[in-house]
Order: structure tokens, then C-alpha cells, then sequence
């Protein structure tokens, strides 16, 4: 079964950091972009950012730019969000997802959620 | 960046009845591979959304043939010929074409 399993997730103090990681099964890891996109509770899809399979290509969101960091470790087939300066915005469930070709996205993730409050 | 906007934003449909949603794109989504790359997902209550639609309209491994997506550059149409009890949720149009931008979400309802 093709699998995605995020854990990190939790609350944290504006300003401060939080690490999300997402672990695959099911599927070569290392063939396929890897995602991640958020969802404010109640909200609509953000994409947050993507890393091609060799990590030569990482693209952010302007919102997270400079703050968050996308990265892989292929051998452990996992995924990672290193998240910085956190803001009361970036609270939301973040979900891990394959790129199979161009934004079709699956699977999902069942998500992990950040909440960034005082 | 590209702007995704989905028309309308809800819709009531009685099961059994037809549903249709727009979504348009502020530039073309026609790559440069001769394919296009506008996908829909559905987020049924407290689930992770899903893939329903790619590439315009390709549907996705068990996705029944009751959703039909279509259109061409920057015009798009998801629809449900026959919406039942499990169709209801909010779906997004999401484009792939540079970076990836979703739709605002249109929440279809009983």
C-alpha cells in the first residue's frame, strides 16, 4: 500500500521552530517529487513547497520563503519541513503528498497540525 | 503567480441531480510538453483531500464515470452527472503548470 505518515506536528510560540517529518512506504521514494501543502482549519489548500528527487530544485511559497526549508533523505525514504520564525499564520494542518507528474497529487498524508500561539 | 478562481464558491444539489463548477485560471495552463495541468481534488469531512480529476480530464484510478472534467487554457469544468450521498464535500481545481496554486474550494452540499 502506497503510504504517507507525517509526524512533528504541535504547538509552539511565535517566533519559534518546529521540524515535520513524513515518512513513505509503498513506493520508490526516491523516483518522485515530494510536496507539502497546508490547510488552515476551516480554510482552503495552500502549497507549501516541493523538492525534485535529488534535491537539486526546491520551490517555496513567497510566505514561508527564508523561514522554511524542504529537504529528503532518500535512504530513510522520508521528507522533511524544517520550519522557522514561526507566525501565527502558519498554523494549519500540514499534509505530505507525492507529485506524481506536475501536481497530481497522491497520495495524502492524513496530516499533522501546527498551532502557533502565545 | 498564477490565480486560480473557482465559480460557484457553493452549491446545494439534490442527490440524484446534476452539479457543475467552474474554475479559471489567470494564465494559460497549457505547458510546453503539449499537456495540461489542472487537477481536481475532493476533501470529504475530516479527510485529507483526494485526486479525482488529472490533467484536465483524466479520471483517477476508481474515481466513477459520473465526473467528467473538461476544457482547454485557461477555462475549466468539473461535472457530476449525478451527485450521490458520497460526493458531497469541497472541491479544488489546482494547477501545475509553474509552482502549484489551488483553487478558493467550491463546498457542494445537500
Amino acid at each position: 500500500e502506497v503510504q504517507l505518515v507525517e509526524s512533528g506536528g504541535g504547538s509552539v510560540q511565535p517566533g519559534g521552530s518546529l521540524k515535520l517529518s513524513c515518512v513513505a512506504s509503498g513506493f520508490s521514494f526516491s523516483d518522485y517529487w515530494m510536496t507539502w501543502v497546508r490547510q488552515i482549519p476551516g480554510k482552503g489548500l495552500e502549497w507549501v513547497a516541493n523538492l525534485n528527487q535529488d534535491e537539486s530544485q526546491k520551490d517555496y511559497v513567497d510566505s514561508v520563503k527564508g523561514r522554511f526549508t524542504i529537504s529528503r533523505d532518500n535512504a530513510k525514504n522520508s521528507v522533511f519541513l524544517q520550519m522557522h520564525n514561526l507566525r501565527a499564520e502558519d498554523t494549519a494542518v500540514y499534509y505530505c503528498v507525492r507529485d506524481v507528474l506536475f501536481g497530481r497529487f497522491d497520495p495524502w498524508g492524513q496530516g499533522t497540525l501546527v498551532t502557533v500561539s502565545s | 503567480d498564477i490565480v486560480m478562481t473557482q465559480t460557484p464558491l457553493s452549491l446545494s444539489v439534490t442527490p440524484g441531480q446534476p452539479a457543475s463548477i467552474s474554475c479559471k485560471s489567470s494564465e494559460s495552463l497549457l505547458h510546453t510538453d503539449g499537456k495540461t495541468y489542472l487537477h481536481w481534488y475532493l476533501q470529504r469531512p475530516g479527510q485529507p483531500p483526494q485526486l479525482l480529476i488529472y490533467e484536465v480530464s483524466s479520471r483517477f484510478s476508481g474515481v466513477p464515470d459520473r465526473f467528467n472534467g473538461s476544457g482547454s487554457g485557461t477555462d475549466f469544468t468539473l461535472r457530476i452527472s449525478r451527485v450521490e450521498a458520497e460526493d458531497f464535500g469541497v472541491y479544488y481545481c489546482m494547477q501545475g503548470v509553474h509552482l502549484k496554486t489551488f483553487g478558493q474550494g467550491t463546498r457542494v452540499e445537500i
